[in-house]
Parts: structure tokens; sequence; C-alpha cells
């Protein structure tokens, strides 16, 4: 079955950077948009962009452009996001998600999401 | 960007109560609209899509409808399991927007 297994949680300090992952299992990886979303304490959710494994492109939020770096590994099915130049802002639940494909379209809504990634920026 | 206005923020209802969430669009998303429902604690879950049609293995007490800038999910007979918040998203347009969350708690 798919699964999304993310990286455990993070306390780092302001003005560092952090990178986490998400190693996908139970589906062809390339074949998928991967999409990753913050979640700020007790609010909604934001969409920070997505990566298409097959060939590494990208489209971001506005919002996120210079803040987050979307990157895979192909060989281990694995999607990684680095969030540079941390605040408190960005003290966060972080999951990654896949995008449904029926293998001819995609659609835009997410099918299957990761347990997250807490990250605490804190000094 | 398109914004998503969910409504209301809570609400508080009896197990076997039919309830209705809101989320109007700032502009027409033509059904390109999804549901998730988040447990507490955990990560959220797809529950209608395509504003009306249900994901595999929700049960049928869920249903979406609406169409333009109107949308609503709707939960009949209400189970204690459906404790949770819910959101709605837009796919119609770059970036993808949630709307801010109903939670739902049993009286």
């Amino acid at each position: 079955q798919v699964k999304l297994l993310q990286s455990g949680a993070a306390l780092v300090k302001p003005g560092a950077s952090v990178k986490m992952s998400c190693k996908a299992s139970g589906y062809t990886f390339t074949d998928y948009w991967v999409s990753w979303v913050k979640q700020s304490h007790g609010k909604s959710l934001e969409w920070i962009g997505e990566i298409y494994p097959n060939s590494g492109a990208t489209n971001f939020n506005e919002k996120f452009k210079g803040k987050a770096t979307l990157t895979v590994d192909k060989s281990t099915s694995t999607a990684y996001m680095e969030l540079s130049r941390l605040t408190s802002e960005d003290s966060a639940i972080y999951y990654c998600t896949r995008f449904y494909y029926d293998g001819t379209y995609y659609y835009w809504y997410f099918d299957f999401w990761g347990p997250g990634t807490m990250v605490t920026v804190s000094s | 960007d398109i914004r998503m206005t969910q409504s209301p923020a809570s609400l508080s209802a009896s197990l076997g109560e039919t309830v209705n969430i809101e989320c109007l669009a700032s502009e027409d998303i033509y059904s390109d609209l999804a549901w998730y429902q988040q447990k507490p604690g955990k990560s959220p879950q797809l529950l209608i899509y395509n504003a009306n049609s249900l994901q595999n293995g929700v049960p049928s007490r869920f249903s979406g409808s609406g169409s333009g800038t109107q949308y609503s999910l709707k939960i009949n007979s209400l189970q204690s399991e459906d404790v949770a918040t819910y959101f709605c998203q837009q796919y119609n347009n770059y970036p993808f927007t949630f709307g801010s969350g109903t939670k739902l708690e049993i009286k």
C-alpha cells in the first residue's frame, strides 16, 4: 500500500536551515508529483510547492520561493524539502503529500499524506 | 490567489444529526474542490474530490455538492468517529489554497 514516511521532529536555531525527508513506497515514485504542505500550530494548511520526481521539475507558491528548496533522490524514492533562514514563523508541521494520477491525467488534490515532520525554531 | 472562506469555524452537533459545512471561493473554481478530514494528532485524509465524488473507503454518510463559487460538505447520521477538523481545498488554480477549517465536536 502507498506510504509516505517522513523524517522525525527537528529543533533548529533561528537563521539556520533544516532538511526533511519523505520516503515513498507502494507505488512508482517517478510517476507522481509530490507536494509539501505547511500547517502552523492550530491553523490551516498552506501549499508550499511540488516536484515531479521523474524530471525534477518544480512549482512553488510565491510565498515560499526563496524559503523552500525541493529535491528528490530517485534511487531511494525519497523527496526532500530544505527550509532556509528559519524564523519562528517557520515553526510548523510539514506534510509531504501526493497528487492523484489515474495513469493518464493528474488531479491536483492530495490522495495520500505523510504523518508530518514537526519543526520548532527556537534559540 | 483564490481565497477559500469556510464556515462555520466550529460546530457542535449530536450523534445521529446531519451537519453541513460551507466553503465559498473568491472566484469560480469549476468544481475543482476537495474536502479533507483531519483527526486530532493525525494528517488530513481525503474525503471528497471534484466537489461531489467520494474517495474510496469513505463512508457514504459523507457527501459533497456545489458549483461555481459555493460548495458544501454534508455529514449524515453523525458518528463519534467524525470528530475532526474539516478543510476544503481548491485546485483550479495555482497556488492551491485551503479553507480555514471547521472543527466538529459532539454535543
